[in-house]
């Protein structure tokens, strides 16, 4: 069993629509990361989480420290959100990453 | 620049040839980190530099992996006889000190053929 796993691995919406995109994980954490990986490899990173709840413009970070549980929303979906989105756990000396998540979104 | 530079984007080389990856961690970070990225997977890690000495090198597969960070910036990881498996995007991310933030380079694409 991976440490990290991320649901569902692929993703297909329609422009507008909500999406989640859900994490879990085994493993003792300080901080959990999602990141965002365009075509060509580029890394970035969206949220750092150790508790609760963030949100940048139409992203939601959410994390369940006792469910060992994350979740990414990404409201009024458009098609540059279109990118694998990667959920990654552990300390300041290293991070385990899931596969990622390929979403695709349609106009 | 302000982000965290790698060079060279691509790289292509063969099979037992040796190569050098570098990373431009942005200025100040003190701590510095190699992932590899094999396609459909996500990154694995390699390497953690805090300062010059590497803190963490658990993750380097054998012993034609190597890297440094001599002046405590600048990091090269290398790797000697490639083998056609190496082939893989190489990351590197760095970090302010006591921060678990990481900020991520473009990678670099080993392709040894």
């Amino acid at each position: 069993k991976n440490e990290v796993e991320q649901s569902p691995q692929n993703l297909t919406a329609q422009e507008g629509e909500f999406i989640t995109i859900n994490c879990s994980y085994s493993v003792g954490i300080s901080a959990l990361h999602w990141l965002q990986q365009h075509p060509g490899g580029g890394i970035v990173s969206l949220f750092m989480l150790s508790s609760g709840k963030k949100k940048h413009g139409r992203l939601i970070a959410t994390i369940n420290i006792q469910e060992k549980h994350s979740s990414l929303h990404i409201t009024a979906s458009h098609p540059r959100d279109s990118a694998v989105y990667i959920c990654a756990v552990g300390s300041a000396r290293q991070l385990t990453f899931g596969s990622g998540t390929q979403l695709t979104v349609l106009p | 620049g302000a982000g965290v530079s790698q060079t060279p984007s691509n790289k292509v080389t063969e099979k037992g040839k040796y190569v050098e990856l570098r990373c431009d961690p942005i200025s100040g970070h003190t701590a510095l980190y190699w992932y590899r990225q094999s396609l459909g997977q996500g990154p694995e890690f390699l390497i953690y530099f805090q300062g010059t000495g590497a803190a963490d090198d658990s993750g380097l597969p054998n012993d034609r992996f190597f890297a440094v960070r001599p002046e405590g910036s600048v990091s090269t990881l290398k790797i000697q006889r490639t083998e056609r498996g190496d082939s893989a995007v190489y990351l590197c991310a760095s970090s302010p000190d006591r921060s678990d933030i990481q900020y991520f380079g473009a990678g670099t694409r080993l392709s040894v053929l």
